[in-house]
């Protein structure tokens, strides 16, 4: 299984673009990347997916190099209601396995 | 369409008892997990099921029972609970195995069980 290193914690202010880079230097060939968001008293909840290159929703985009060893989750000009929990998860099995992830906090 | 149900939102035990933790789901998924949630160490996976009949281990599986006999129910049994098992519950639900593309998960909301 491959594992993920992500920062504990980030802050930022409101209308700012947030960047937060997962590390998978082990990842395999069939291993895809994906984030989950959770606020509290919640489950998380999925955000965005991908593979290779870059992928864009409507509320993120996820950056992948060529070599996939890391990820970057980027939100686009961030709000209050963006202050919670990001994970990275990188799996090509049933057994998912999620880290800490990384704790947003923002401020007005 | 409820999505993923959890029941009990809140339980206190005592050091002994057991109890099950309900998990239901309305999406016709095929594969359901159960994680536990402490406070910095993120979400850890107990026991998971890929389809009615067929559950297997997590990276936590002890002093914890599943069972999947059907495709919408997948319950977490505490035998006899510990305070070491003072937790937030998540169930979680995928169309299909989640190391598919596109086949994410969907957690609910929880159950927080505290056990004296």
């Amino acid at each position: 299984l491959a594992k993920t290193t992500q920062p504990i914690s980030m802050d930022s202010y409101e209308g700012q673009e947030v960047n937060i880079t997962c590390s998978h230097n082990n990842i395999a060939t069939n291993d895809y990347i994906t984030w989950y968001q959770q606020f509290p008293s919640q489950g998380p909840r999925f955000i965005i997916q991908g593979y290779k290159t870059k992928v864009t929703n409507e509320v993120a985009s996820l950056f992948i190099p060529a070599d996939r060893k890391s990820s970057t989750l980027s939100l686009p000009r961030v709000s209050l209601s963006d202050t919670a929990v990001y994970y990275c998860l990188v799996s090509n099995t049933d057994k998912l396995i999620f880290g800490t992830g990384t704790r947003l906090q923002v401020f007005p | 369409n409820a999505g993923v149900t959890q029941t009990p939102k809140f339980q206190v035990l005592k050091t002994g008892q057991s109890m099950t933790l309900q998990c239901a789901q309305d999406m016709n998924h095929e594969y359901m997990s159960w994680y536990r949630q402490d406070p910095g160490m993120g979400l850890r996976l107990i026991h998971y099921s890929v389809g009615a009949g067929i559950t297997d281990q997590g990276e936590v599986p002890n002093g914890y029972n599943v069972s999947r006999s059907t495709t919408e129910d997948f319950p977490l049994r505490l035998l006899s609970a510990a305070p070491s098992q003072t937790s937030v519950y998540f169930c979680a639900s995928s169309l299909q195995d989640p190391s598919s593309y596109n086949s994410p998960l969907h957690f609910g909301n929880g159950t927080r069980l505290t056990v004296t």
